[in-house]
This record gives structure tokens, C-alpha cells and sequence, in this order.
């Protein structure tokens, strides 16, 4: 198993401003995914952060938005660019290999005023 | 594309059974069911592999139909702690690039 932390665990924003999400876990792993929920929907894929390479983003996510880092095989951050108030959302980091389960990081919930 | 799970939400007395039904347009590598509760993160329940392999919770059985891309989550004998929202996830990999999508949910409420 693992056991994943992110700060903050929530922040208010003003609109035209950005926050950067951390995501920490404690072991090393090589797929890490960003995902958003916006209060009673679904999780949302937002990108794919490997070490080594960029991230790969779904349909409807654009790096300039949201774009992520992958410095080493523990830690990603997700930045939300020139936030707006449709961007009020929880924010949840993941890590999991393919065909295996999938544990999630206990999010971030973010309002954007 | 997001899978379509039913029924979007049900309610049930304690020790109750209920069946959560998840199907995709898409062929699948497999299926994934997580357990939501209110303003925590999902957490893993099951996986069910092409071929029949069942990764999981062992109070809780799921089925896996590849030729119709549906699953069904069994909860048999409901216990309050089962309350919460119920996800599928289908998964599909290309190359080196894994993509698990999520159904629109269903909410489970059991009460005593």
C-alpha cells in the first residue's frame, strides 16, 4: 500500500490567481495521476505525471492551466493557473500501477472567489 | 468515455443485499470499484482482470461479463459502515499510458 499526504489540505483564492497542489508519497513510484472532483460528481482525470517526461493530459486540460511537475519518484505538484471560480473543486493526487489498485491522497479542496 | 453505473443511488436496511451495475461502450483491461465516503478520498474495494483474476476486499464479491464490458458489485448482508458513494473505474491502457475513467457514482445509504 501506500500512503500519500498533499498540501494544503484547502485554500481559498481569488480569482486571476494561482496555487500550487503538493503531493508527497512515501514510496517511490513511477505513474502518479491528478485528479478533480467537484462537490457530489465523479473523479475527473487530469493528467498523467511520470518521472522523466511530461505529463500526458486528458481531453479538456491543457498544461498552460494546470501544469505539473515530476522532480523525483515521490513528490508531484499540480499548479492551477489563473483561477477562476469554476475551478472550485477538490483536488486528488494518485498513484497506482496499471491493472492494480489505486490510492488516493485525501485531496484538496479548493474555493476560488 | 464515462462508463454508466446503476442505479445512481439506493437505499437499504441494515443487513440488506444490493447489486451496483457498471457497463462501458469500451473494451476493457479491467474494472475497478472504490468506496467514497463524504469528504474523504476514495478507497479501493476490487479489481476485476481480463481472464476471471479478482483482486480484493473479501466481503465484497464483484462479476466481470469482457464480452458485454460490464461489471456488477454484489453487497450482500449490507452493514452501516457500508454507507457511502460507489465508484466503477474502467481501465484502459495504450502503450506506456494507463487511463482509468470513472462512473458517474452511486450513492449507497443503509440504515439500521
Amino acid at each position: 500500500s501506500a500512503v500519500i499526504s498533499q498540501k494544503p489540505s484547502r485554500d481559498i483564492c481569488q480569482r486571476g490567481t494561482s496555487l500550487t497542489i503538493q503531493c508527497q508519497v512515501d514510496s517511490q513510484v513511477t505513474m502518479m495521476f491528478w485528479y478533480r472532483q467537484q462537490p457530489g460528481q465523479s473523479l475527473t482525470l487530469i493528467a498523467t505525471a511520470n518521472q522523466g517526461s511530461e505529463a500526458t493530459y486528458e481531453s479538456g486540460f491543457v498544461i498552460d492551466k494546470f501544469p505539473i511537475s515530476r522532480p523525483n519518484l515521490t513528490f508531484s505538484t499540480l499548479t492551477v493557473s489563473n483561477m477562476s471560480p469554476e475551478d472550485s473543486s477538490i483536488y486528488l493526487c494518485s498513484v497506482g500501477g496499471a491493472m492494480e489498485e489505486q490510492y488516493f491522497g485525501p485531496g484538496t479542496r479548493l474555493t476560488v472567489t | 468515455q464515462q462508463p454508466v453505473q446503476s442505479p445512481q443511488a439506493v437505499i437499504l436496511r441494515e443487513g440488506e443485499d444490493a447489486v451496483i451495475n457498471c457497463s462501458s461502450s469500451k473494451a476493457l483491461y479491467s474494472v475497478h470499484w472504490y468506496r467514497q465516503k463524504h469528504g474523504e478520498a476514495p478507497v479501493f474495494l476490487m479489481i476485476l482482470l481480463k481472464g476471471g483474476e479478482q483482486k480484493g476486499h473479501e466481503k465484497i464479491s464483484a462479476s466481470f461479463n469482457e464480452k458485454k464490458q460490464q461489471s456488477s458489485l454484489y453487497l450482500t448482508a449490507s452493514q452501516l459502515s457500508y454507507s457511502g458513494t460507489y465508484f466503477c473505474g474502467t481501465e484502459r491502457i495504450s502503450g506506456s499510458a494507463r487511463q482509468l475513467t470513472f462512473g458517474s457514482g452511486t450513492q449507497l445509504t443503509v440504515l439500521p
